[in-house]
């Protein structure tokens, strides 16, 4: 079974950059595409990005600007970097896998919380 | 505003069956593209519980079905238990928007 890590900041500055990175145990990267997915305090679910293992990516048009995804296949690591954030980016942050059929949101991470501080 | 519209809150008794309407248009659930549904426990990640036309996962119990009508698809849990206690989301592709959207999700109460 696919397992997921999120690790990074958890407290970052308004108009720094927001850099998480997730560990993927239990599965190839080839066997799924890769996603970050944030929720703030008390809302619901908001879709980041993806990313392949080829390292193509499909980013959210509403973040793309300040967006970047990468990926590490030899460690079994993929990134996610967000440029100049504000309050707004405040949430929890999760990674997941996605199935490349449905494109379901398959295993989920913890989560880890990021808050932009001013 | 969420792109997928779903009620904010729903109950039942246990025992009892609830539905979840996920109401989206036509460049998302009505331009067929599949809908999925995650259970989200209280201070818990989001957790996959029914994707595609039907399909559980491994472990999600028969008591949670969907079914769709044009651009709307509803999730029905019956035999509700008090563990069903969550926020459900629903998730699908729009493709004006050319992004994943999900709904602003439904927090189901056990009374």
């Amino acid at each position: 079974q696919v397992q997921l890590q999120e690790s990074g900041p958890g407290l970052v500055k308004a108009s720094d950059t927001l850099s998480l990175t997730c560990t993927v145990s239990g599965g190839s990267l080839s066997d799924y595409y890769w996603s970050w997915i944030r929720q703030p305090p008390g809302k619901g679910l908001e879709w980041i990005g993806y990313i392949y293992h080829s390292g193509s990516t499909n980013y959210s048009p509403s973040l793309k600007s300040r967006l970047s995804m990468s990926i590490d296949t030899s460690k079994k690591k993929f990134s996610l970097t967000l440029t100049s954030v504000t309050a707004a980016d405040t949430a929890v942050y999760y990674c997941a896998n996605v199935d490349r059929e449905h494109y379901n949101f398959d295993r989920w991470g913890l989560g880890t919380l990021v808050t932009v501080s001013s | 505003q969420s792109v997928l519209t779903q009620p904010p809150s729903v109950s039942g008794a246990p025992g009892q069956r609830v539905t979840i309407s996920c109401t989206g248009s036509n460049s998302n659930i009505g331009a067929d593209y599949d809908v999925h549904w995650y259970q989200q426990l209280p201070g818990a990640a989001p957790k996959l519980l029914i994707y595609g036309d039907n399909n559980r996962p491994s472990g999600v119990p028969d008591r949670f079905s969907v079914s769709k009508s044009a651009a709307s698809v509803s999730l029905a849990i019956s035999g509700l238990q008090a563990e069903d206690e969550a926020a459900y989301y629903c998730q699908s592709y729009d493709n004006r928007l050319t992004a994943v959207v999900f709904g602003g999700g439904t927090v189901l109460t056990v009374l």
